[in-house]
């Protein structure tokens, strides 16, 4: 695709209840990112892969996070037995460079999760 | 560990007046320095970015940005604020190496009034 696609847009999850949300980065790139933005924060890191190789997963909250790339293009970040605090946008974005240093990242509009 | 700063949750201007957004920064190696800005309901868009280049870079849509050393600052300026420009912008500090990931402020308002 022409960009960064991610869905679902919005999702509202009961407290406890799986949710899955996914990443379609732009053809080709290597790196991907996932991000959470807080209402009125800036996005903080959660996990960066290289093609399918999770490279660092250090900003993932807790083990209900998880994160995977399977054929190094689309990626899915899991939350299991969601909590309120999981409430926030989650960012994907993607580079065409290796751990996108310098290069440019391209986002995605995010998915609103919402836990009740 | 990198860290930036921006200085102002929201900063309000007429439209044809001077942008100043303002962003310091914490970096124990040589920083890469960016500008974001998000429109609403949209994702982050990059504006511009210091590699250890020139100091003043030039973006889109007329924003640039001075990387000042000693003063730990990578402040955003546009001569001419447009109706247009009204949008959340974020500092984000890049160390080097293989590993290196964003690290974002925590974004300022723009507000553009005529």
């Amino acid at each position: 695709g022409a960009g960064v696609s991610q869905s679902p847009r919005y999702k509202v999850a009961k407290r406890g209840q799986d949710v899955a949300l996914r990443c379609d980065p732009i053809s080709g790139h290597v790196s991907l990112f996932w991000y959470q933005q807080a209402l009125g924060q800036g996005p903080e890191f959660l996990t960066y892969f290289q093609n399918e190789a999770q490279l660092d997963k250090s900003g993932l909250p807790s083990d209900r996070f998880f994160a995977e790339r399977p054929e190094g293009s689309v990626s899915t970040l899991k939350i299991q037995r969601t909590q309120q605090e999981d409430s926030a946008v989650y960012l994907c974005a993607s580079s065409s460079g290796l751990a996108g240093a310098a290069g440019e990242l391209f986002f995605g509009e995010g998915s609103r999760l919402t836990v009740l | 560990a990198q860290s930036v700063t921006q200085l102002g949750s929201h900063v309000s201007v007429s439209e044809g007046a001077l942008v100043l957004l303002r962003c310091n920064y914490s970096s124990s190696v040589p920083p890469y320095l960016f500008w974001y800005v998000q429109y609403p309901n949209q994702g982050l868009q990059l504006l511009l970015k210091y590699t250890s280049a020139a100091t003043l870079v030039k973006g889109i849509n007329g924003f640039e940005a001075e990387f000042k050393k000693s003063e730990t600052s990578f402040h955003l300026t546009k001569p001419s604020a447009h109706m247009s420009d009204a949008a959340e912008y974020f500092c984000a500090v890049s160390g080097t190496g293989t590993a290196s990931k964003l690290t974002f402020g925590t974004g300022t308002r723009l507000q553009v009034t005529l």
